[in-house]
């Protein structure tokens, strides 16, 4: 057990339709992550906070948002959904800010995405 | 960022030590290596980490080469758990971005 949770664990929606995940980080930590992993594209970064504020963008789509709370829980809004967003979406979190590469980095067990 | 190359797969028995191989021929020197591995249906997991000198855990030990190009992350003692997809990922200290940038990893069956 990572410490790290995500809710819920299965979705399955419509196209066109609007989701939002959301991922409690380990007691402590700052930094949360949210990664996707497709099939084809294998785990991609999406999105990082820290305490709060937005520190780094990926390859996330401008219909995806994120925000984390002062509770350090974040949420990942999904909306306009397509079926090729269907896909295991990870929530990670670190005790750094991100920016120094050594702090190991605590993955959720993923919410899976089914669109239809 | 510094790119890495592993083998797209790797078999081994259970009990026999692994050496699962990464090269990083680009690699700076404020790069740190880490190693991450996912078991089937999970998410991704920490493995080890370091920068010039090998570290051992409770998992796994890592061996960095003299001029830091490649690495080896050993598991001592496979078991069926083991089997996963291990990811050798760079990581720049100081540098814009914390995030993980994951390539395919290697696939690593272990046989009973």
């Amino acid at each position: 057990d990572s410490g790290v949770t995500q809710t819920p664990k299965h979705l399955i929606t419509a196209t066109g339709q609007r989701v939002t995940l959301r991922c409690s980080p380990r007691s402590g930590d700052l930094s949360v992550y949210w990664y996707q992993q497709s099939l084809d594209q294998g785990l991609q970064f999406l999105i990082q906070y820290y305490n709060g504020e937005e520190r780094a963008k990926g390859n996330i789509l401008e219909r995806f948002s994120a925000q984390q709370f002062p509770d350090l829980h974040s949420e990942l809004n999904l909306s306009s959904l397509e079926l090729g967003d269907s896909a295991l979406y990870f929530c990670a979190s670190s005790s750094g800010t991100g920016l120094e590469g050594i702090y190991e980095q605590y993955f959720g067990p993923g919410t899976r995405l089914t669109v239809t | 960022d510094a790119k890495t190359t592993q083998p797209n797969s790797m078999e081994s028995n259970e009990e026999e030590p692994v050496h699962l191989p990464c090269n990083h021929s680009t690699i700076s020197g404020t790069d740190y290596i880490h190693w991450y591995r996912q078991l089937p249906s999970q998410g991704p997991e920490y493995v080890i980490h370091g920068l010039t000198s090998n570290v051992n855990n409770r998992m796994a030990s890592l061996a960095i080469a003299e001029d830091r190009k490649s690495s080896t992350l050993i598991l001592h003692r496979a078991t069926l758990r083991d089997a996963a997809v291990y990811y050798c990922i760079l990581q720049n200290y100081g540098g814009s971005q914390g995030n993980l940038i994951f390539g395919k990893g290697t696939k690593l069956s272990v046989k009973p």
